[in-house]
């Protein structure tokens, strides 16, 4: 079956511009991750849903950053007043309730650039 | 707080060789899980080996093999007989056993395969 998608691929958005990345995580997974991985780290942790709601957005570096999920499926990251900090690539992942393995399955990322 | 350390920024070895990928974790839980993953230039994120820290049994996956030792909190990571397309960031990753929760991950090991 299909993996997590997510688009776009590349985001090139100047300082202060409002963003949005997109999430489609793998069918029936209810849990949903987002990550961010600045250039040369391992992701790090933003904000996790399961089902519509933000069960922990403890990673939200601050109020520009925010996430929704209102059907429980599709994720919306979305960014305000972007800042040149803010070029990484976001990640997105999503894990099946119930498993016991807390695998979680990684798309391919946006890479976002604030120029 | 859980943390998860990797002190090799880059390793390279020649094809066929085997390489041993270093990793440390810090943790007061009990019970979590262990990974590494390979993220190649492709920025997808691939689960390479999975170890449960209630099980003392070394997780083996073809080529690929961990030698866990929980009292030292080390995770290391032995790749045997690798390969051109073993070329790859390695992240070492934690998470809560039995909770669908956020994985935290080390840096990354930048690893070469040499023709």
């Amino acid at each position: 079956g299909a993996g997590v998608s997510q688009t776009p691929s590349n985001k090139v958005t100047e300082k202060g511009k409002y963003v949005e990345l997109r999430c489609d995580p793998i069918s029936g997974h209810t849990a949903l991750y987002w990550y961010r991985q600045s250039l040369g780290q391992g992701p790090e942790f933003l904000i996790y849903f399961q089902g519509t709601g933000a069960a922990d957005d403890s990673g939200l570096p601050n109020d520009r950053f925010f996430a929704v999920r209102p059907e429980g499926s599709v994720s919306t990251l979305k960014i305000q007043r972007t800042e040149r900090g803010d070029s990484a690539v976001y990640l997105c992942a999503s894990s099946s309730l119930g498993t016991h393995y807390g695998e979680q399955y990684f798309g391919p990322g946006t890479r976002l650039t604030v120029t | 707080a859980q943390t998860v350390t990797q002190s090799q920024p880059e390793m390279s070895v020649q094809e066929a060789e085997t390489v041993t990928l270093s990793c440390t974790y810090d943790t007061s839980e009990s019970n979590y899980y262990l990974f590494w993953y390979k993220q190649p230039p492709s920025r997808q994120m691939i689960l390479v080996i999975r170890q449960e820290a209630y099980k003392q049994q070394n997780a083996t996956e073809n080529r690929f093999s961990v030698n866990f030792q929980k009292a030292a909190k080390s995770f290391s990571l032995k790749i045997s007989d690798s390969q051109l397309g073993d070329t790859a960031m390695y992240f070492c990753a934690f998470t809560l056993l039995n909770r669908d929760d956020k994985i935290i991950f080390g840096k990354g090991t930048r690893l070469h395969i040499l023709p």
